[in-house]
This record gives C-alpha cells, structure tokens and sequence, in this order.
C-alpha cells in the first residue's frame, strides 16, 4: 500500500491563481479531510469528507472548494490563491467506521506569492 | 467556540519521564487524539482516549479526565528520537480541533 499521497510536494503561486492540491488514498478509507498548518496555529481543518459523494466544511473553508467522486480521490482547488494561502498542505484519510486513526500525507508546501 | 491548550516547548533529558498536558474546551466531544510530527515531516497517530482513564502504549500512555477537559500524554524512558512537536486534538462529530503543539527538546 501506497497509503495517502499528495502532489505536488512543494508550489509557488502568483496572486489570483488557481491551482489543485491532489490527495489519494490507496486504503479504501471512508473519511478524508484537508489541514493547513501554520507557523504557532497547529493543524486547522479545511475541509472533510465521510464517503465518496459527502463533503463539509471544517474550520477555514473560504477560498478552497474540494470534491470526492471517488473513495479514492479527495482534491483541494484553491479558486484564486492569497498570500494568506501560504501554508503546509496535509490530508488525512481513516477507515472511520473502525478506528478514527487518522494517516496523513506527506504534504504540499504552498506559497503565494 | 473550541480552544484546545497546550504548552509550547518542553525540554526533558534522555532516559527520563516527560507529561505534556492538553487542556480543551470544545462544544461537542467524542474523543482526543494524540499525535508525534517530527520537523519536516506528517503527523503520525500515537494514541486515542473515549473514556476516562489510561490507555498504556508502550512507552507511551495517555490520560483522558472528561469531566475536567484535560489530558495528558506521558512519554517513559526518553530516547534523543522522541524529539519532535506532540499534538493533542479533540474530536466532535467528524471534526478535529487540534492544539498549537508542543515542541519536546530530548537533551543527552
């Protein structure tokens, strides 16, 4: 198993671009979710999903938009990048109906220039 | 709102006990997470509390009060590899709420 893989590993980014972080997860895991994780913030949920087809806001969802068409797959578009933006991007899967153990990515380094 | 505290930077020596605590205040709960992240690298999953009491991992254990919002992870026998930032995060209803981190600094 492959496990959660994310791409690409490091971006730069003009101001009002738009871009998609990818994330797959070869382990048949119900819930994904997006992190950003900040210099002193700790991890902050971006977004999540419980099942191919359900998605949810977490804690900052304004200026990302993700979809899950697939168990596999759970892409982040950031719709028109913001320095703000600038971030470490980590996404997480878990089997959810049997542990709510989360496995993570090994994450995107963003930066908005 | 959902606050979840902990220290920022701890320093222990090697082959000593260390216990980083975790305060949270949260609108829902159903659980806390702890997870190790080495610098540079994704979090990985250490340990989850439900219930009040221990959960013994190895060298690892964590304690969960749910009447006080506190837990904490005690990390046994230091080894100079347990340096890294410890994470606490609560769970509610499909969301984590994680804490800032705390940086452990293992010295010889």
């Amino acid at each position: 198993n492959a496990g959660v893989t994310q791409t690409p590993k490091f971006q730069v980014l003009k101001t009002g671009q738009s871009m998609t972080l990818q994330c797959a997860q070869d382990m048949n895991h119900e819930y994904m979710s997006w992190y950003r994780q900040d210099p002193g913030m700790g991890l902050r949920l971006i977004h999540y999903s419980v099942g191919a087809g359900i998605t949810d806001q977490g804690e900052v969802p304004n200026g990302y938009n993700v979809s899950r068409s697939t168990t596999e797959d759970f892409p982040l578009r950031l719709l028109s990048a913001a320095p703000s933006q600038t971030s470490v991007y980590f996404c997480a899967s878990s089997p959810r109906s049997r542990s709510l153990e989360q496995y993570f990515g090994p994450g995107t380094r963003l930066t908005v220039t | 709102g959902q606050n979840i505290d902990q220290p920022t930077e701890m320093t222990a020596t090697e082959g000593a006990i260390v216990q980083i605590n975790c305060t949270y205040q949260t609108s829902g709960f159903n659980g806390l997470f702890w997870y190790q992240q080495h610098a540079g690298e994704a979090p990985t999953f250490l340990s989850y509390n439900v219930l009040d009491g221990l959960e013994e991992k190895g060298r690892f254990s964590s304690f969960l009060s749910r009447s006080k919002g506190y837990s904490y992870l005690l990390l046994k026998e230091l080894q100079m590899k347990d340096s890294a930032s410890y994470l606490c995060a609560a769970y509610n209803f499909n969301k984590f709420y994680f804490g800032s981190g705390t940086k452990l600094n293992v010295k010889p």
